[in-house]
């Protein structure tokens, strides 16, 4: 199974800063059809997941536009560009690219 | 709008059968473009892919291979849900046990399953 690394596991944030997670896989999420199957997702506390970003770089309805996905090959970052008090919680990252799918561990953001 | 809801018991004996039920509103458990997932979260496991049912002029099953051999998902059409059997359940199935659909945007609410006598 392709192992999803995420780094840090805690990330100390400023409101109205900036923050980035990284999340590397062991294998190239690179499809044969020239898509990667890299998504994110936020869960607040006793909440369920909520995806944010999907195929690495597309914003789910309803996200707001300071959340962004990037990367290629094994290494993306989800970035956050003014953290706000809402965006507390843990995130995850996901590949859809090989099966099984699988997720990273999280990593929890707290003001 | 696609909703998710689960519905079943949260504790379980050991050696037991764990039984999850998800009932789809807004989508048919027999599209035949859509899939429909088991997914269970511990702090040992993490968020952890169980298996999923979808139906492409037959219906299909893929499982985990950490819990192939005890698992059995299985679509009702009458009742628009798909639904989660575990057998032979440890206190390691100790989880918060969604379901979701194929794309993993839209997600069940959780069950905590605890598994003790």
């Amino acid at each position: 199974d392709v192992v999803m690394t995420q780094s840090p596991l805690s990330l100390p944030v400023t409101l109205g800063r900036p923050a980035s997670i990284s999340c590397m896989s062991s294998q190239s999420l690179v499809f044969s059809d020239g898509n990667t199957y890299l998504n994110w997702f936020q869960q607040r506390p006793g909440q369920s997941p909520r995806r944010l970003i999907y195929m690495l770089s597309n914003r789910d309805s309803g996200v707001p536009d300071r959340f962004s996905g990037s990367g290629s090959g094994t290494d993306f970052t989800l970035r956050i560009n003014r953290v706000e008090a809402e965006d507390v919680g843990v995130y995850y990252c996901m590949q859809g690219t090989h099966w099984p799918p699988t997720f990273g561990g999280g990593t929890k953001v707290e003001i | 709008q696609v909703q998710l809801q689960q519905s079943g018991p949260g504790l379980v004996k050991p050696s037991q059968t764990l039984s999850l039920a998800c009932d789809i509103s807004g989508d048919s458990v027999s599209s035949n473009s859509a899939a429909w997932n088991w997914i269970r979260q511990s702090p040992s496991r993490g968020l952890e892919w169980l298996g999923r049912t979808y139906y492409r002029s037959r219906w299909n099953t893929d499982y985990a291979v950490s819990v192939k051999g005890r698992i059995m998902i299985n679509a009702d059409t009458s009742k628009n849900q798909f639904s989660l059997q575990l057998n032979s359940v440890t206190p390691e199935d100790t989880a918060v046990y969604y379901c979701g659909n194929d794309g993993f945007d839209i997600w069940g609410q959780g069950t905590m399953v605890t598994v003790s006598s």
